[in-house]
Protein backbone atom coordinates (compact mmCIF):
# COMPACT_ATOMS: atom_id res chain seq x y z
CA UNK A 1 0.00 0.00 0.00
CA UNK A 2 1.30 3.57 -0.96
CA UNK A 3 1.15 6.57 1.41
CA UNK A 4 -0.45 9.42 2.11
CA UNK A 5 0.96 12.48 4.00
CA UNK A 6 -1.14 15.09 4.64
CA UNK A 7 0.08 18.32 6.82
CA UNK A 8 -0.19 20.33 8.49
CA UNK A 9 -1.04 17.45 11.48
CA UNK A 10 -2.86 20.15 13.42
CA UNK A 11 -4.29 23.57 12.54
CA UNK A 12 -5.62 26.07 15.33
CA UNK A 13 -6.85 29.04 13.76
CA UNK A 14 -9.30 32.51 14.04
CA UNK A 15 -12.73 32.09 12.68
CA UNK A 16 -12.58 33.92 9.72
CA UNK A 17 -8.86 32.94 8.47
CA UNK A 18 -8.03 30.93 5.48
CA UNK A 19 -6.50 27.50 5.37
CA UNK A 20 -5.42 24.63 3.54
CA UNK A 21 -4.23 21.44 3.89
CA UNK A 22 -2.21 19.02 1.79
CA UNK A 23 -2.09 15.54 1.17
CA UNK A 24 0.87 14.31 -1.19
CA UNK A 25 1.97 10.87 -1.99
CA UNK A 26 4.69 9.43 -3.82
CA UNK A 27 2.75 7.27 -6.58
CA UNK A 28 -0.06 7.79 -8.76
CA UNK A 29 -3.82 7.46 -7.64
CA UNK A 30 -6.93 6.92 -9.87
CA UNK A 31 -8.65 9.00 -7.73
CA UNK A 32 -8.74 10.85 -4.42
CA UNK A 33 -11.50 11.13 -1.67
CA UNK A 34 -11.90 14.02 1.37
CA UNK A 35 -13.39 13.00 4.56
CA UNK A 36 -14.70 15.11 7.51
CA UNK A 37 -14.70 13.33 10.97
CA UNK A 38 -16.15 14.79 13.90
CA UNK A 39 -15.60 12.95 17.25
CA UNK A 40 -17.24 10.75 18.27
CA UNK A 41 -18.59 9.84 14.64
CA UNK A 42 -17.37 8.03 11.69
CA UNK A 43 -15.64 10.04 8.83
CA UNK A 44 -18.07 11.49 6.38
CA UNK A 45 -17.43 11.98 2.60
CA UNK A 46 -17.21 15.90 0.94
CA UNK A 47 -15.68 15.32 -2.21
CA UNK A 48 -14.30 12.98 -4.88
CA UNK A 49 -11.74 13.91 -7.76
CA UNK A 50 -10.97 11.89 -10.20
CA UNK A 51 -9.05 13.72 -13.17
CA UNK A 52 -5.48 15.24 -12.91
CA UNK A 53 -5.81 18.98 -12.59
CA UNK A 54 -9.25 19.10 -11.25
CA UNK A 55 -11.15 21.82 -9.19
CA UNK A 56 -14.26 20.88 -7.32
CA UNK A 57 -15.72 23.59 -5.08
CA UNK A 58 -17.69 22.72 -2.09
CA UNK A 59 -19.24 26.00 -0.92
CA UNK A 60 -16.27 27.62 1.42
CA UNK A 61 -14.36 24.43 0.61
CA UNK A 62 -12.08 23.87 -2.59
CA UNK A 63 -10.46 20.96 -3.44
CA UNK A 64 -7.73 20.45 -6.48
CA UNK A 65 -6.24 16.81 -7.24
CA UNK A 66 -2.59 17.46 -8.90
CA UNK A 67 -2.05 17.73 -12.19
CA UNK A 68 -0.01 14.45 -11.89
CA UNK A 69 -2.18 12.50 -9.70
CA UNK A 70 0.50 12.26 -6.89
CA UNK A 71 -1.25 15.38 -4.69
CA UNK A 72 -4.44 17.13 -3.70
CA UNK A 73 -5.05 20.21 -1.18
CA UNK A 74 -7.95 21.31 0.78
CA UNK A 75 -8.46 25.26 1.09
CA UNK A 76 -11.75 26.33 3.47
CA UNK A 77 -12.24 29.85 2.45
CA UNK A 78 -13.28 32.27 5.78
CA UNK A 79 -12.96 29.10 8.23
CA UNK A 80 -16.32 28.70 10.84
CA UNK A 81 -16.46 27.22 14.46
CA UNK A 82 -18.86 24.53 12.45
CA UNK A 83 -15.72 23.71 10.11
CA UNK A 84 -13.59 22.02 12.93
CA UNK A 85 -12.75 18.36 12.77
CA UNK A 86 -10.37 15.80 11.49
CA UNK A 87 -9.99 16.44 7.85
CA UNK A 88 -8.62 12.97 6.22
CA UNK A 89 -7.53 12.19 2.13
CA UNK A 90 -7.91 9.29 1.25
CA UNK A 91 -6.36 7.58 -2.47
CA UNK A 92 -7.50 5.24 -4.30
CA UNK A 93 -4.46 2.86 -5.13
CA UNK A 94 -4.31 1.50 -8.50
CA UNK A 95 -2.10 -1.33 -6.89
CA UNK A 96 -4.21 -2.34 -4.26
CA UNK A 97 -6.99 -2.92 -6.57
CA UNK A 98 -8.17 0.90 -6.20
CA UNK A 99 -9.08 0.35 -2.82
CA UNK A 100 -8.49 3.58 -0.16
CA UNK A 101 -5.80 4.72 1.94
CA UNK A 102 -6.26 7.21 3.93
CA UNK A 103 -3.49 9.32 5.23
CA UNK A 104 -3.39 10.20 8.97
CA UNK A 105 -5.75 13.32 8.94
CA UNK A 106 -5.41 17.17 10.00
CA UNK A 107 -6.91 18.27 12.83
CA UNK A 108 -8.38 21.37 12.68
CA UNK A 109 -9.71 23.92 15.37
CA UNK A 110 -11.33 27.11 14.24
CA UNK A 111 -11.81 29.51 17.11
CA UNK A 112 -14.44 31.96 17.42
CA UNK B 1 -31.94 6.17 6.72
CA UNK B 2 -29.84 3.59 9.13
CA UNK B 3 -27.17 3.98 7.01
CA UNK B 4 -24.57 1.74 8.08
CA UNK B 5 -25.13 0.51 11.61
CA UNK B 6 -22.26 -0.86 14.83
CA UNK B 7 -22.61 -2.37 17.81
CA UNK B 8 -21.57 -1.93 20.29
CA UNK B 9 -20.61 2.04 20.72
CA UNK B 10 -18.27 1.02 23.77
CA UNK B 11 -16.43 -2.47 25.12
CA UNK B 12 -13.95 -3.10 27.69
CA UNK B 13 -12.36 -6.43 27.28
CA UNK B 14 -10.03 -8.54 29.55
CA UNK B 15 -6.74 -9.90 27.66
CA UNK B 16 -7.46 -13.08 26.11
CA UNK B 17 -11.59 -12.70 25.93
CA UNK B 18 -13.12 -12.79 22.23
CA UNK B 19 -15.81 -10.80 21.07
CA UNK B 20 -17.89 -9.99 17.68
CA UNK B 21 -18.10 -6.08 16.74
CA UNK B 22 -21.52 -5.90 14.48
CA UNK B 23 -21.68 -4.01 11.32
CA UNK B 24 -24.85 -3.86 9.27
CA UNK B 25 -26.06 -1.93 6.25
CA UNK B 26 -29.18 -1.12 4.44
CA UNK B 27 -27.68 0.80 0.95
CA UNK B 28 -27.38 -3.04 -0.91
CA UNK B 29 -23.58 -1.94 -1.03
CA UNK B 30 -21.50 -4.94 -2.32
CA UNK B 31 -18.59 -3.40 -0.54
CA UNK B 32 -17.93 -3.66 3.18
CA UNK B 33 -14.49 -2.87 4.89
CA UNK B 34 -13.20 -2.92 8.15
CA UNK B 35 -11.23 -0.03 9.64
CA UNK B 36 -9.02 0.72 13.18
CA UNK B 37 -7.93 4.02 13.76
CA UNK B 38 -5.35 5.01 15.88
CA UNK B 39 -3.98 8.38 16.66
CA UNK B 40 -1.16 9.80 14.16
CA UNK B 41 -1.92 6.84 12.14
CA UNK B 42 -5.04 6.98 9.93
CA UNK B 43 -7.58 4.13 8.91
CA UNK B 44 -5.70 1.25 8.39
CA UNK B 45 -7.53 -1.95 6.42
CA UNK B 46 -8.45 -4.75 8.70
CA UNK B 47 -10.83 -7.23 6.23
CA UNK B 48 -13.15 -6.79 3.48
CA UNK B 49 -15.18 -8.42 1.36
CA UNK B 50 -16.61 -7.63 -1.78
CA UNK B 51 -19.75 -9.63 -1.86
CA UNK B 52 -21.93 -12.57 0.36
CA UNK B 53 -19.77 -15.33 0.86
CA UNK B 54 -16.58 -13.36 -0.31
CA UNK B 55 -14.01 -12.12 1.87
CA UNK B 56 -10.22 -10.81 2.13
CA UNK B 57 -7.48 -9.94 4.35
CA UNK B 58 -6.58 -5.87 4.45
CA UNK B 59 -3.10 -4.22 5.85
CA UNK B 60 -3.57 -5.28 9.60
CA UNK B 61 -5.51 -8.95 9.54
CA UNK B 62 -3.82 -10.42 12.30
CA UNK B 63 -5.89 -11.34 15.40
CA UNK B 64 -9.25 -10.70 13.97
CA UNK B 65 -11.64 -12.60 11.27
CA UNK B 66 -14.54 -12.08 9.43
CA UNK B 67 -17.43 -13.72 7.49
CA UNK B 68 -20.26 -12.55 4.99
CA UNK B 69 -23.01 -14.87 4.71
CA UNK B 70 -25.45 -12.21 4.21
CA UNK B 71 -24.84 -8.35 1.63
CA UNK B 72 -26.38 -6.46 4.84
CA UNK B 73 -23.91 -8.22 7.59
CA UNK B 74 -20.17 -8.08 7.89
CA UNK B 75 -19.50 -8.87 11.80
CA UNK B 76 -15.55 -8.87 12.90
CA UNK B 77 -14.08 -10.81 15.43
CA UNK B 78 -11.67 -10.73 18.02
CA UNK B 79 -10.37 -14.49 18.75
CA UNK B 80 -8.16 -13.47 21.83
CA UNK B 81 -8.21 -10.00 22.66
CA UNK B 82 -4.56 -7.93 23.15
CA UNK B 83 -3.90 -4.91 24.67
CA UNK B 84 -2.32 -4.02 21.21
CA UNK B 85 -5.80 -4.22 19.86
CA UNK B 86 -7.34 -0.91 21.59
CA UNK B 87 -8.55 1.19 19.07
CA UNK B 88 -11.49 2.58 17.43
CA UNK B 89 -13.11 0.71 14.83
CA UNK B 90 -15.38 1.47 12.21
CA UNK B 91 -17.53 -0.17 9.46
CA UNK B 92 -17.53 0.92 5.77
CA UNK B 93 -19.79 0.36 3.13
CA UNK B 94 -19.42 1.48 -0.32
CA UNK B 95 -21.33 0.51 -3.81
CA UNK B 96 -18.24 -0.72 -5.31
CA UNK B 97 -14.52 -1.14 -3.43
CA UNK B 98 -13.16 0.74 -6.35
CA UNK B 99 -12.20 4.03 -4.52
CA UNK B 100 -14.27 6.43 -7.66
CA UNK B 101 -17.44 5.64 -5.08
CA UNK B 102 -17.54 7.24 -1.58
CA UNK B 103 -17.33 5.10 1.42
CA UNK B 104 -20.22 5.18 3.74
CA UNK B 105 -19.18 4.65 7.63
CA UNK B 106 -20.44 3.70 10.65
CA UNK B 107 -20.37 6.16 13.81
CA UNK B 108 -17.31 3.37 15.11
CA UNK B 109 -17.05 0.75 18.36
CA UNK B 110 -14.48 2.28 21.10
CA UNK B 111 -12.84 -0.65 22.12
CA UNK B 112 -10.40 -1.14 25.52
CA UNK B 113 -8.21 -4.46 26.47
CA UNK B 114 -6.93 -4.45 29.70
Amino acid sequence: TQLLEQSPQFLSIQEGENLTVYCNSSSVFSSLQWYRQEPGEGPVLLVTVVTGGEVKKLKRLTFQFGDARKDSSLHITAAQPGDTGLYLCAGADMEYGNKLVFGAGTILRVKS
Amino acid sequence: NAGVTQTPKFQVLKTGQSMTLQCAQDMNHEYMSWYRQDPGMGLRLIHYSVGAGITDQGEVPNGYNVSRSTTEDFPLRLLSAAPSQTSVYFCASSYSGQGHYGYTFGSGTRLTVV
